[in-house]
């Protein structure tokens, strides 16, 4: 079955902290993503890559930064935990050309 | 850019009725048009897609939905709702020159009676 993995399903973090978020899927997918859910403004894009090193910035990447070493792991880094960063994150990929995302289950991330 | 409109933050269906989901969207051209369930603490899965050809189209568990361009709806339907479909139902849509850039609604709520 494939599959893209979250590293953690609940995180705590402290305010100031710095935070990794990791996602591996094993789809050899080209196309990653990370979306943040929060209720009633559905998900919002933060990052995605289409290629290894290569990134673009989304709709809300302001305090956040990502990086993508090899084909298969995409992290979502926080600088700087903010409390405003409480939120689910979601991971995705797909193939070249689309075909429709594969998700991860998510990391319920709260700022404290 | 396309973007979507989900105008049912949340719905109620009694167990064996019928459901329908609405979903709107905008975009300059035919776009690619996708629902997703997420179950509560749960990643997204895909229910269905449409890219073109037939404006009906099939997906899983049981669900269909209709492209109308007339009316830039793509509509979610499924004749009889069973408890396990209480969910949180998401509309994207996505350019078919770009799909990396793929636009969620807000999402509709699906609670089932007994």
């Amino acid at each position: 079955d494939v599959k893209v993995t979250q590293s953690s399903r609940y995180l705590v973090k402290r305010t100031g902290e710095k935070v990794f978020l990791e996602c591996v899927q094993d789809m050899d997918h080209e196309n990653m993503f990370w979306y943040r859910q929060d209720p009633g403004l559905g998900l919002r894009l933060i990052y995605f890559s289409y290629d290894v090193k290569m990134k673009e910035k989304g709709d809300i990447p302001e305090g956040y930064s990502v990086s993508r070493e090899k084909k298969e792991r995409f992290s979502l880094i926080l600088e700087s935990a903010s409390t405003n960063q409480t939120s689910m994150y979601l991971c995705a990929s797909s193939p070249f050309g689309g075909a429709g995302y594969t998700f991860g289950s998510g990391t319920r991330l709260t700022v404290v | 850019a396309q973007s979507v409109t989900q105008p049912d933050i949340h719905i109620t269906v009694s167990e064996g009725a019928s459901l329908e989901l609405r979903c709107n969207y905008s975009y300059g051209a035919t776009p690619y048009l996708f629902w997703y369930v997420q179950s509560p603490g749960q990643g997204l899965q895909l229910l269905l897609k449409y890219f073109s050809g037939d404006t009906l189209v099939q997906g899983i568990k049981g669900f269909e939905a209709e492209f109308k361009r007339s009316q830039s709806s793509f509509n979610l339907r499924k004749p009889s709702v069973h408890w396990s479909d209480a969910a949180e139902y998401f509309c994207a849509v996505a350019s078919p020159y770009n799909n990396n850039d793929m636009r969620f609604g807000a999402g509709t709520r699906l609670t089932v009676k007994p």
